[in-house]
């Protein structure tokens, strides 16, 4: 059975910093790019942040470019979002995602998602 | 503004048949396969449509995604209470270099 189970977030103030893990199990994790969305409060899915297989290759929406970085450990089948310089419009809840192909938007298996929340 | 555009919402009874629509560009959709995630508020999305029309095992044959050209619909027939659910189309975006959604549809069972 694949299950993404998602740690991490929480209340931060402006400009501060926030890591999220997802953590992996009942697939090849690494023969798949793993994928970040987030839905800020009343609004719809935004897609935040993806990784390669590897790890050697990296995409960012350009909301998040330059602030957040996403990893991955393949031994410990995790993928992590580190966030920093975090700002209000940054609140929402994030979800991690199994890509079954980069070049598309088909994300087969979700995490139960983690809230978080940027507020002074 | 989302990339793709859905309505707020859309509603029906019990039994009846309902579409979703989602319109986008050639960019998008009309270059590149549409996906439909199911919504439940406190849950994790999940996969309905993928490649435009084919469903994961598991989901039921009233699920039934299609597309034309730059546009896209998600039909739900046979509707049940338990269909009730924010819904969302997908596609890469080439303008974009990224996956974009529509902004989302709530389906409410009357």
């Amino acid at each position: 059975e694949v299950q993404l189970v998602q740690s991490g977030g929480g209340l931060v103030q402006p400009g501060g910093s926030l890591r999220l893990s997802c953590a992996t199990s009942g697939f090849s994790f690494s023969g798949y790019a793993m994928t970040w969305v987030r839905q800020a409060p009343g609004k719809g899915l935004e897609w935040v942040s993806a990784i390669g297989g590897s790890g050697a290759t990296t995409y960012y929406a350009d909301s998040v470019k330059g602030r957040f970085t996403i990893s991955r450990d393949n031994s410990k089948k995790t993928v992590y979002l580190q966030m920093n310089s975090l700002r209000a419009d940054d609140t929402a809840k994030y979800y991690c995602a199994k890509t079954r192909s980069w070049v598309a938007a088909d994300f087969d298996y979700w995490g139960q998602g983690t809230l978080v929340t940027v507020s002074s | 503004q989302s990339v793709l555009t859905q309505p707020p919402s859309v509603s029906g009874t019990p039994g009846q048949r309902v579409t979703i629509p989602c319109s986008g560009s050639s960019s998008n959709i009309g270059s590149y396969f549409v996906f439909w995630y199911q919504h439940l508020p406190g849950t994790a999305p999940k996969l309905l449509n993928y490649h435009d029309f084919e469903r994961p095992s598991g989901v039921p044959d009233r699920f039934s995604g299609s597309k034309s050209g730059t546009s896209a619909s998600l039909a739900i027939s046979g509707l049940r209470s338990e269909d009730e659910a924010d819904y969302y189309c997908a596609a890469w975006d080439d303008s974009l270099s990224g996956p974009v959604f529509g902004g989302g549809t709530k389906l409410t069972v009357l």
